[in-house]
């Protein structure tokens, strides 16, 4: 039982440059969420999804592209980085039952420099 | 912002003694979580108090949760070097989906 796993670790883009963060939950969970770190800021939540196939918007989801193809698997997509998406990049996974909220299971993060 | 507000934003205590960190919101809550975050690490999940609560404990951990002052806080008893970390509360909205995170309390404990 790996819980949530991140794909990559690190990674630095010139700006223009796309990629794709992969995060894979093996809980089956329902709920994914993708946040950003930032130095004195706390997690800000960029994109949520609440189970395959449907994706929602956060608080900072500019620049940012999501898919929930499959119910394990939450992609996050940046079509042309820019300097202001340095960042840490966490994943979170969770179940939902009864319309209460239950505890986030985190990944370990992906660190994106933007030159 | 609907994020939680951590005091105090930094905090260094011996080891033995008790460290308490306060988290105050402005909307009303479903439930208020904490987590724990070491340095360079993913956060990891250390307790949840719904709405109806007003304390509940975990091990060394206990939390209180006033939802007539919007505040909550952590005690963590008899603290130990391990403990050195970052805590978050995060609270869940009424009828949201997701949760909104505090800016953290950085926690040193010293040897």
């Amino acid at each position: 039982n790996a819980g949530v796993t991140q794909t990559p670790k690190f990674r630095v883009l010139k700006t223009g440059q796309s990629m794709t963060l992969l995060c894979a939950q093996d809980m089956n969970h329902e709920y994914m969420y993708w946040y950003r770190q930032d130095p004195g800021m706390g997690l800000r939540l960029i994109h949520y999804s609440v189970g395959e196939g449907t994706t929602a918007k956060g608080e900072v989801p500019d620049g940012y592209n999501v898919s929930r193809l499959k119910k394990q698997n939450f992609l996050l997509g940046l079509e042309s980085a820019a300097p202001s998406q340095t960042s840490v990049y966490f994943c979170a996974s969770s179940s939902h039952q009864r319309g209460s909220y239950n505890e986030q299971f985190f990944g370990p993060g992906t660190r994106l420099t933007v030159l | 912002s609907q994020q939680g507000e951590e005091d105090p934003q930094a905090l260094s205590i011996q080891e033995g003694e008790n460290a308490t960190m306060n988290c105050s919101y402005k909307t009303s809550i479903n439930n208020l979580q904490w987590y724990r975050q070491n340095s360079g690490r993913g956060l990891v999940h250390l307790i949840l108090i719904r709405s109806n609560e007003r304390e509940k404990h975990s091990g060394r951990l206990r939390v209180t949760l006033d939802t007539s002052k919007k505040s909550s806080s952590l005690l963590i008893t008899a603290s130990r070097a391990a403990d050195t970390a970052s805590y978050f509360c995060a609270t869940g909205p009424t009828g949201a989906n997701n949760l909104f995170f505090g800016t953290g309390t950085r926690l040193t404990v010293i040897p």
